[in-house]
C-alpha cells in the first residue's frame, strides 16, 4: 500500500493566517492526490482533486500544488469556519489511502 | 443534489456478520462513471477505503479486508450494501458509504456509527 505522511499533525493559526500543510507519498502518485476538510461529528469534504484542481463550490483561499515530492494544501487566509482537520489521499491505485491528518486549531 | 444515507445496526456482536446499506437519492447506482464506496474511520486506524463496486458488480476491495467484505449492488431499490464477516472490536467505527469516479469519493454520507461488542 502507499503511505501518505502528513505534517505537520497539528497547528495553531489565527484568522487571516496563511496556513500550509503538506503531505508525501511513500511512491510516486503522478498528481493523483486529494484534500479534504472535516469538521467534528461530519464526514469530510472533498476540498482539492488532482493536485490543484479546485471542487466546485469550494473558496479560492484553498490551494493545491506540488513541490518535489511534497503536494501542499495553502489556505491563503484562514477564516474561521476553517478551523477544522484536513486529509490528504492518493488516487493512483487501490487501495486509495489517507494521511493521518492535520488539526488545523485557533491560536 | 445527491444524498447517500446509511443504515444498518448500530452494535454487532464479536464474530458476527455487520451488514450495512446506502440509499442514494438524486443519482442512480445505474451509472456508468461512478463507483459506489465504503470507507470507515476509527481513532486507531484514522481513514481507510474499504472497497467500491460498480452498477455492473465489478469491485475492488482493500486487500487488509478482502477476505471478510463484500458490496454488491441493488439497482432496483437504488442501494448498495456492505457485509462484513467474522468483526472484532477492530472493526469498531464510523462507516461512511461515498460515491467517487476512478480517483477520489467526491460526495459522502453523513456516517453511521458501528460498535463491535458483546
Amino acid at each position: 500500500d502507499i503511505r501518505m505522511t502528513q505534517s505537520p499533525s497539528s497547528l495553531s493559526a489565527s484568522v487571516g493566517d496563511r496556513v500550509t500543510i503538506s503531505c508525501r507519498a511513500s511512491q510516486n502518485i503522478h498528481f493523483y492526490l486529494n484534500w479534504y476538510q472535516q469538521k467534528p461529528g461530519k464526514a469530510p469534504n472533498l476540498l482539492i482533486y488532482s493536485t490543484s484542481s479546485l471542487q466546485s463550490g469550494v473558496p479560492s483561499r484553498f490551494r493545491g500544488s506540488e513541490s518535489g515530492t511534497d503536494y501542499i494544501l495553502t489556505i491563503t487566509s484562514l477564516q474561521p469556519e476553517d478551523f477544522a482537520t484536513y486529509y490528504c489521499q492518493q488516487g493512483f491505485t487501490t487501495p486509495w489511502t489517507f494521511g493521518q491528518g492535520t488539526r488545523v486549531e485557533m491560536k | 443534489q445527491v444524498q447517500l444515507q446509511e443504515s444498518g445496526p448500530g452494535l454487532v456482536k464479536p464474530s458476527e456478520t455487520l451488514s450495512l446499506t446506502c440509499t442514494v437519492s438524486g443519482d442512480s447506482v445505474r451509472s456508468d462513471i461512478y463507483y459506489w464506496n465504503w470507507i470507515r474511520q476509527s481513532p486507531g486506524k484514522g481513514l481507510e477505503w474499504i472497497g467500491y463496486i460498480s452498477y455492473r458488480g465489478a469491485a475492488k476491495y482493500n486487500p487488509s479486508l478482502n477476505s471478510r467484505v463484500s458490496i454488491s449492488v441493488d439497482t432496483s431499490k437504488n442501494q448498495f450494501s456492505l457485509r462484513m464477516t467474522s468483526v472484532t472490536a477492530a472493526d469498531t467505527a464510523i462507516y461512511y458509504c461515498a460515491r467517487s469516479g476512478i480517483y477520489y469519493p467526491n460526495v459522502w454520507g453523513r456516517g453511521t456509527v458501528v460498535t463491535v461488542s458483546s
